[in-house]
This record gives C-alpha cells, sequence and structure tokens, in this order.
C-alpha cells in the first residue's frame, strides 16, 4: 500500500532558528495535507497543497509541493517556542480513495 | 476549538471489556474519520462514514466497530479489549467525501487495565 515518510522523526532548536520537515510519498498524491499537532493536544489542519511545484506561505511557515507530487516541505524560519509540537503530512491513500495516510510526524523541539 | 465533540475524555477499564466511543462532527460536516494513536505513533485510520454510510476501512480490528447515526453524530465501539488498545482515539470530521481538511476532536484517551 501507499507509504508516506517524514523526516527526521525529532528535531530540536534553539529558539531563532529554522526548522524544515520532509515528506515523500511512494506514489503520486493528488493531493497533500499538513497537520499540526500541540502536546496534549489534537491535529490541526495547517494547509493543503494541491498542484505540482505549489509554494504558499503562512506567516513563518512555508509549504512546498514538489514538481512529481510525490514530496512536500515545510519550513518554519526563524522558530518560536509557540512553534512546538509535531507535524504531519498526510495524502490520499490511493487514487480516488476517502482515506488519508499519514505519515508518522516529525516533532519539534524549541529551546528558549 | 474545532468543533468537533467528542465523549469520554479518559477511559479506564478491564481488558476483555467493550466501550463505545462517541462524537459529534462540526455543524454541516457529513464525513466522520475514526483515527488510533498511539505512543509516539503516528495516526492510523480505522473506518471513515459519509452520510450514515461506510466509505472507507482502515486497519481497523475485527474487534471494532463503528456505526454513523441519522443525526450525523458517530459512536466507536471497542470489544474484548486487549492492552494493545491503549491509545488515543480521534475523531475528525469534513465537508465532503474526499480531498477536504478534516477537523479533529479533542480525543478519547482509553486505558486498558
Amino acid at each position: 500500500g501507499q507509504q508516506v515518510m517524514q523526516i527526521p522523526q525529532y528535531q530540536h532548536v534553539q529558539e531563532g532558528e529554522d526548522f524544515t520537515t520532509y515528506c515523500n510519498s511512494s506514489t503520486t498524491l493528488s493531493n497533500i495535507q499538513w497537520y499540526k499537532q500541540r502536546p496534549g493536544g489534537h491535529p490541526v489542519f495547517l494547509i493543503q497543497l494541491v498542484k505540482s511545484g505549489e509554494v504558499k506561505k503562512q506567516k513563518r511557515l512555508t509549504f512546498q509541493f514538489g514538481e512529481a507530487k510525490k514530496n512536500s516541505s515545510l519550513h518554519i524560519t526563524a522558530t518560536q517556542t509557540t512553534d512546538v509540537g509535531t507535524y504531519f503530512c498526510a495524502g490520499p491513500s490511493g487514487a480516488g480513495s476517502y482515506q488519508l495516510t499519514f505519515g508518522k510526524g516529525t516533532k519539534l523541539s524549541v529551546i528558549p | 476549538d474545532s468543533g468537533v465533540t467528542q465523549t469520554p475524555k479518559h477511559l479506564i477499564t478491564a481488558t476483555g471489556q467493550r466501550v463505545t466511543l462517541r462524537c459529534s462532527p462540526r455543524s454541516g460536516d457529513l464525513s466522520v474519520y475514526w483515527y488510533q494513536q498511539s505512543l509516539d505513533q503516528g495516526l492510523q485510520f480505522l473506518i471513515q462514514y459519509y452520510n450514515g454510510e461506510e466509505r472507507a476501512k482502515g486497519n481497523i480490528l475485527e474487534r471494532f466497530s463503528a456505526q454513523q447515526f441519522p443525526d450525523l453524530h458517530s459512536e466507536l465501539n471497542l470489544s474484548s479489549l486487549e492492552l494493545g488498545d491503549s491509545a488515543l482515539y480521534f475523531c475528525a470530521s469534513s465537508a465532503g467525501l474526499a480531498n477536504y481538511e478534516q477537523y479533529f476532536g479533542p480525543g478519547t484517551r482509553l486505558t486498558v487495565t
């Protein structure tokens, strides 16, 4: 079945440093979604990318969808303690699939 | 607040027992999804309902079942519980059938002793 891999699994950064997490799919995706889960919280939808090569920004967060629509990245500029949490990418489990396959996530710790 | 509600927040029960988790989707959302999240694990998709009908099934055990009622709330039934079933169970809802963002509830933490 389709697999979604995320790296790194953990990332510790000093406050103010940049952070990037990468997501790779074994198959071409029609779209990719990103979620953030704060410690003790529930996943919260951040964004959906649909087009090949698409880049979207939300303040300090930059999301990219690869040209081949098999990979994606999330980059945070100048991390803050409020960025702490686990970032998940998710893509449809197959062509026409109704379900999402989530990556295992990247857990971000920010050292003040 | 996502608008998705789940009850109970916490549940502690013994092995072999049966429990029911409840979820109310956001107003207007027709799709309900159930996920299991174990310690340091990602989100494992269990099952999806759309407007009362089962539409997708993931790695859901035969001991688990779910349904969505006419008022669109959903219940996840877990029976013959084992220690390994201890996990966070999230419900999510979305407006449509596929490719829509999902809104997650606060989750039910199940502990099987």
